[in-house]
């Protein structure tokens, strides 16, 4: 069955880069997002990459996927406070109507 | 622009009481989602909808009826509430096609006792 993994909890320095790895088992993943939870609030997107793709950067953030194991990373550069939330990594096999199964999330807190 | 609105954004419930989460979102999106967040489990999709009048289940509908009677609003019902039903709930729209983008609104936060 379609599963998201992600450990549960990272801790970084501030200023450190953040890496928040993420495994999927379902081949036919086509979408691949990254979502941000802050306290209180909705999901939000971060950044998506299309499945034939093997690294995306959008500023402080880099995507990186290996397809052949499933795995997805975001890295977050010269983390900041601000960056404390709960990190989503989600597949689709498609664009909608194709349901987005989610991971468990990950709780990045940040260090002084 | 509202975005996607949902209410209430707290509520408590006593065993066996039936209520109505209420999601509208004014942006047209065609496709509208109900998901459950608890702890260390992630996002679980409740039901969905690609459009008015057109409603599926997703991996855990027990326990709760959709409806989608206009493009924008989508009520999630909750027939005879239980204590397995204490969650947080958010509704998403995306507008479809090959935009991905689902927007969340803020969450319930339903306690059922």
């Amino acid at each position: 069955g379609e599963d998201v993994e992600q450990s549960l909890f990272l801790s970084v320095r501030e200023g450190d880069s953040s890496v928040i790895n993420c495994t999927y088992t379902d081949s036919s993943s086509t979408y691949l997002y990254w979502y941000k939870q802050e306290p209180g609030a909705g999901l939000q997107l971060l950044t998506y990459i299309f499945s034939n793709m093997d690294m995306k950067q959008d500023q402080r953030l880099t995507v990186l996927l290996n397809k052949k194991d499933k795995h997805l990373s975001l890295r977050i550069a010269d983390t900041q406070t601000g960056d404390s939330a709960i990190y989503f990594c989600a597949e689709s096999p498609g664009p909608p109507p194709s349901k987005i199964i989610f991971g468990s999330g990950t709780r990045l807190s940040i260090r002084p | 622009n509202a975005g996607v609105t949902q209410t209430p954004k707290f509520q408590v419930l006593k065993t066996g009481q039936s209520m109505t989460l209420q999601c509208a979102q004014d942006m047209n999106h065609e496709y509208m989602s109900w998901y459950r967040q608890d702890p260390g489990m992630g996002l679980r999709l409740i039901h969905y909808s690609v459009g008015a009048g057109i409603t599926d289940q997703g991996e855990v509908p027990n326990g709760y009826n959709v409806s989608r009677s206009t493009t924008e609003d989508f009520p999630l019902r909750l027939l005879s509430a239980a204590p397995s039903q204490t969650s947080v709930y958010f509704c998403a729209s995306t507008p479809g096609g090959s935009v991905t983008e689902a927007f969340f609104g803020q969450g319930t936060r339903l306690t059922v006792v």
